[in-house]
């Protein structure tokens, strides 16, 4: 099946420093790729649409300037939290669409802990 | 609007227990339906998926059928192991967008 990683999978970081998390498709090229937060004992919930070689579609209540989307190419997307704070602590979970796939099925990557000093 | 609805845990059964977790939604359209599973400290699996109306998606043991009539996809498994344990996240996609229920976090034990 497709892979899909994330880079870092954790990291600890200061109050108002930025971070940047990687999600690569491995063995696929991903047109889209989805960026979730996922809060303690609770579900996922859909930040962005990441879109190669456009600008990302942030759902409603996310900062478009708090959390950067890059698609720079077909198989990495990075989300960056902009002056971060412990509110934002959270599991950042990305998942990618196998182009063509008449299922529509996501793959997710393993996740990125995200800790605020 | 579109959404779904799992039961609330944790479940906690002995090993060999019959397993239901259930699952039903809310859509506009004709949604996919999927499982997915998630390990301590990990990202989401595909456990099993289902497309259209009566449809029986399976895997590892695990079934659930989508029923159109009863808005739901109900996660059955006939004999659960330790290793099951686990939470489940059951959702819908609809028009390219996913919609997660809240998880139900199974424990099995010995």
């Amino acid at each position: 099946g497709a892979v899909v990683s994330q880079h870092p999978s954790r990291v600890i970081c200061k109050s108002g420093t930025s971070v940047k998390i990687e999600c690569r498709s491995l063995d696929f090229q991903a047109t889209t790729m989805f960026w979730y937060r996922q809060f303690p004992k609770q579900s996922l919930m859909l930040m962005a649409t990441s879109n190669e070689g456009s600008k990302a579609t942030y759902e409603q209540g996310v900062e478009k300037d708090k959390f950067l989307i890059n698609h720079a190419s077909l198989t990495l997307s990075t989300l960056t939290v902009t002056s971060a704070h412990p509110e934002d602590s959270s599991f950042y979970i990305c998942s990618a669409r196998v182009p063509a796939d008449p299922y529509n099925e996501q793959f997710f990557g393993p996740g990125t802990r995200l800790t605020v000093l | 609007g579109n959404s779904v609805t799992q039961m609330e845990g944790p479940v906690t059964l002995s090993e060999e227990a019959f397993l239901t977790i259930n699952c039903t939604y809310t859509a506009t359209g004709y949604p996919s339906l999927f499982w997915y599973v998630q390990y301590p400290g990990e990202g989401l699996q595909l456990l099993l998926k289902a497309t259209k109306a009566d449809d029986k998606g399976s895997n590892k043991g695990f079934e659930a059928t989508y029923r159109k009539e009863t808005t739901s996809f109900h996660l059955e498994k006939g004999s659960v192991q330790v290793s099951d344990s686990a939470v489940y996240f059951c959702a819908l996609d609809n028009f390219n967008k996913f919609y997660f229920g809240s998880g139900t976090k199974l424990n099995v034990k010995p």
